[in-house]
């Protein structure tokens, strides 16, 4: 019964190759997200999508790509991996009801990334 | 644009103690504010929210926070900790109309010594 799941949970890659991540909610929800978790622990947003539609984009290399086939999945593709984007990424979901103030969002377990 | 800041990045507290962990923001518009917390190796998980209404607001686990818009603040507290409270807290803050972008502070290490 995982609300927000990403595969893989470990990612060991070289430098330059290209690799994905994959996340999925089953909470119906509407609006889903990528955060990167840097070595300080800093988390910071990189991609919303709501309704497959992208929405916030916070000047992220252009290596990184998301692609959300359908509402519950919100892949995220990294090309050219460079040693900077080792951390740990997130996923996460909200309902964007109507009528809601703000929307709490639900993490995904995390996907930690090392590129040597 | 909203920023926050958790004034400690590591507090030390003994079992039983009460702890406070601080969280300031700053925004030009109204926000809606968060506490997750993360437990070693794992990913975040909602402990409270305030969008309107109370300005103290409570989690499962005993954890409160209040609200303070004249010193734009969101400190969590506990009375008594435990040792499986070690974990590290983040701060949010989202705001505007249909707010969806998280800003996150730097997070506070919370360890709990025997």
């Amino acid at each position: 019964d995982t609300a927000v799941s990403q595969t893989p949970k470990y990612l060991v890659t070289q430098m330059g190759n290209d690799k994905s991540i994959k996340c999925e909610q089953n909470l119906g929800h509407d609006t889903m997200y990528w955060y990167k978790q840097d070595s300080k622990k800093f988390l910071k947003i990189m991609f919303s999508y709501n309704n497959k539609e992208l929405i916030i984009n916070e000047t992220v290399p252009n290596r990184f790509s998301p692609k959300s086939p359908d509402k519950a999945h919100l892949n995220l593709h990294i090309n050219s991996l460079e040693l900077g984007d080792s951390a740990v990424y997130f996923c996460a979901s909200s309902s964007r009801a109507s009528g809601r103030l703000a929307d709490t969002q639900y993490f995904g377990p995390g996907t930690r990334l090392t590129v040597l | 644009a909203q920023s926050v800041t958790q004034l400690d990045s590591q507090v030390p507290v003994f079992e039983e103690a009460p702890v406070e962990l601080r969280c300031n923001y700053s925004s030009s518009v109204s926000v809606y504010l968060f506490w997750y917390v993360q437990y070693p190796n794992q990913g975040l998980q909602l402990l409270l929210k305030y969008l309107s209404g109370s300005t103290l607001v409570e989690s499962i686990n005993g954890f409160e926070a209040e609200f303070n818009k004249s010193q734009t603040s969101f400190h969590l507290r506990k009375p008594s900790v435990h040792i499986s409270d070690t974990a590290e807290y983040f701060c949010a803050v989202s705001a505007g109309q249909g707010a969806q972008k998280l800003v996150f502070g730097q997070g506070t290490r919370l360890t709990i010594n025997p």
